[in-house]
């Protein structure tokens, strides 16, 4: 069975950078395309970006192109996602995904308070 | 950029009752190999989305047969013959055909 497990909750200040990551069990990162989608409170899910690990190509979505890094370590069946310059509205939970296919992590929620 | 439209927005349903969703997006989802890469998900509260249909009318493992999906090109629907206290939660429609995937979701709560 294919999981992708989420690392913690993370409490960062404004204008610092919050890194999460996300690794594959059950199968090789290699065989999917690697989803990050972020859900602020009481809203819908928006995408942010994906990583093909085979290449390491990336493409994001407009909103988050240059404050958001996508990335993943084939070695550890794991990819990352990074947002730097964190703002209030940065407030969400962020799931990393491989869809078509129907794995989802669990969720990180990133609260971004003074 | 393919535009998801849901409608309704929420909805509110009698348990036992049938209820459907509608999914239009702005280009045709028929990609050239024939098959038509749409999707539908149910998330329910502090949990990741479900996958229950796949290319359209597929059901994935485990999805009560209760949820039906249909439609062709643009225009899509997700039905519910009888809607229990279970399925209460927000539904996505999404493609895969191109980037971003997702439609804004459906409120279903129960009366």
């Amino acid at each position: 069975e294919v999981q992708l497990v989420q690392s913690g909750p993370e409490v960062k200040k404004p204008g610092t950078t919050v890194k999460i990551s996300c690794k594959v069990f059950g199968d090789t990162i290699n065989e999917y395309f690697i989803h990050w989608v972020q859900q602020a409170p009481g809203k819908g899910l928006e995408w942010m970006g994906l990583i093909d690990p085979k290449d390491g190509e990336t493409v994001y979505a407009d909103r988050f192109l240059g404050r958001v890094t996508i990335s993943a370590d084939t070695s550890a069946d794991t990819a990352y996602m990074e947002v730097r310059g964190l703002i209030s509205e940065d407030t969400a939970v962020y799931f990393c995904a491989a869809f078509p296919q129907p794995y989802w992590g669990q969720g990180t929620l990133v609260t971004v308070s003074s | 950029d393919i535009v998801m439209t849901q409608s309704p927005l929420s909805l509110s349903v009698t348990p036992g009752q049938p209820a459907s969703i509608s999914c239009r997006s702005s280009q045709s989802l028929l990609h050239t190999d024939g098959q038509t890469f749409l999707y539908w998900y149910l998330q329910k509260s502090g949990q990741p989305p479900r996958l229950l249909i796949y290319e359209v009318s597929k059901r994935f493992a485990g999805v009560p047969d209760r949820f039906s999906g249909s439609g062709s090109g643009t225009d899509f629907t997700l039905k519910i013959s009888r809607v229990e206290a279970e399925d209460v939660g927000v539904y996505y429609c999404m493609q895969s055909i191109q980037l971003p995937p997702f439609g804004q979701g459906t409120k279903v709560e129960i009366k």
